[in-house]
């Protein structure tokens, strides 16, 4: 069963903020909230990861509600190529324990 | 991050040939190995974990004897589709785990499969 829900897509205008929403209601203490995204015939991409705190790095940032029982993925300033399936997964920080995918929301940025 | 790479990157076979994918972490060990498949409009999904030197562990509903997986070294697995079917066409992602040292999970380019 999926630990999250995403919507099933979203539109985007390029050069505007893209929040793409997740609802992980069910996390545990000791698991991350993981953000991949999949371009079209492309393996998955990491973009970011966080346990509680906001996480910030060149590609996105991530927003944890203090609750940890959601959060938003924040791409500031979209681009086309930014057009893919993102995936919002809750995972232990384990080299050893597979992610495991849901449906994802698919982002398309428009020009 | 690491860098997986895939071999080959698309083929089309006929039914009831075997094909073998390869995957290799170019940078790290990977003591662990992933396989992912992805039909069209859906969602990647795990077919099985192989250890280094052991015998891999399969998904429910996964095929044990069709799909072989052979993890030989740390930076190389293979998976083989035996007798592969068009039902057996997919896009397969390899994705090797780190033990543990590596906080993120890194995947191939991955292979589409195509058996006519």
């Amino acid at each position: 069963d999926a630990k999250t829900t995403q919507p099933p897509s979203m539109d985007c205008a390029e050069g505007r903020a893209a929040n793409l929403p997740c609802n992980h209601s069910t996390i545990s203490g000791n698991e991350y909230v993981y953000w991949y995204r999949q371009i079209h015939s492309q393996g998955p991409q990491y973009i970011i990861h966080g346990l509680k705190n906001n996480e910030t790095n060149e590609m996105a940032s991530l927003i944890i509600t203090e609750d940890r029982k959601s959060s938003t993925l924040i791409l500031p300033h979209a681009t086309l190529r930014d057009t893919a399936v993102y995936y919002c997964i809750v995972r232990v920080e384990s080299g050893n324990t597979p992610l495991v995918f849901g449906k994802g929301t698919r982002l398309s940025v428009i020009a | 991050g690491a860098v997986v790479s895939q071999h080959p990157s698309w083929v089309i076979c006929k039914s009831g040939t075997s094909v073998k994918i390869e995957c290799r972490s170019l940078d790290f060990q990977a003591t662990t190995m992933f396989w992912y498949r992805q039909f069209p409009k859906q969602s990647l999904m795990l077919m099985a974990t192989s250890n280094e030197g052991s015998k891999a562990t399969y998904e429910q509903g996964v095929e044990k004897d069709k799909f072989l997986i052979n993890h030989a070294s740390l930076t190389l697995s293979t998976l083989t589709v035996t007798s592969a079917h068009p039902e057996d066409s997919s896009f397969y992602i390899c994705s090797p785990g780190t033990g543990g040292t590596q906080e993120t999970q890194y995947f191939g380019p991955g292979t589409r499969l195509l058996v006519l």
